[in-house]
């Protein structure tokens, strides 16, 4: 059964910096790895995909990376801003889809 | 972009009652859908998995007799919540992937289920 785990589980930062999230899994076995971002009360909204055949995507400030091999991705957030205060899920696709708990990450003004 | 509608938003009832929320794929088919529920602080957690025209999929530990799942059409996933208690009170919300696994999943806005 997939195991999906996220490191840090909070995260608090200044306005400014850069900063990685790490989502890893134990299965390698994937069809696609998914970051989101929830919002207090609010539902996902999808940040990046990635498929297992790839080694990164990026969009805008955010960079998500995938090993496949190794079970690990990360998501590279530059120049962090208040905005970007969430809970950031990572999802794993194989046969159904697996999430972690989530690195809760707050941008000090 | 594709887009995925889930009602109600919010959801009050009494003990005993049922509820159901639905899911709707807007501008695509949808051949998979996904439920998850929420409790507070806690990951989202799968419930089961809907493929349009089967039954679906649940995993360990949920009543499928208690949380219904129907997926009548490519367009349309339903849970109810039969004989809701408090402590079903949870964030429910649903997602949705088109035509083959590589198929980005869309996630429907949620609903905030509170029994009383």
């Amino acid at each position: 059964k997939q195991e999906v785990t996220q490191i840090p589980a909070a995260l608090s930062v200044p306005e400014g910096e850069n900063l990685v999230l790490n989502c890893s899994f134990t299965d390698s076995a994937i069809y696609n790895l998914q970051w989101f971002r929830q919002d207090p009360g609010k539902g996902l909204t999808s940040l990046l995909l990635i498929q297992s055949s790839q080694r990164e995507q990026t969009s805008g400030r955010l960079n998500a990376s995938l090993d496949k091999s190794s079970g690990r991705s990360t998501l590279y957030i530059a120049a962090s801003q208040p905005g970007d205060s969430a809970t950031y899920l990572c999802a794993v696709a194989s046969n159904d889809m697996r999430f972690g708990a989530g690195t809760r990450l707050t941008v000090k003004p | 972009g594709a887009v995925v509608s889930q009602h109600p938003s919010w959801v009050i009832c009494k003990s005993g009652t049922s509820v159901k929320i639905e899911c709707r794929s807007l501008d695509f088919q949808a051949t998979t859908m996904f439920w998850y529920r929420q409790f507070p602080k806690q990951s989202l957690m799968l419930m089961a998995t809907s493929n349009e025209g089967s039954k679906a999929t649940y995993e360990q530990g949920v009543e499928k007799d208690k949380f219904l799942i129907n997926h009548a059409s490519l367009t349309l996933s339903t849970l109810t919540v039969t004989s809701a208690h408090p402590e079903d009170s949870s964030f429910y919300i649903c997602s949705a992937s088109g035509v083959g696994r590589n198929e980005k999943l869309f996630f429907g806005s949620g609903t905030q289920l509170s029994v009383l």
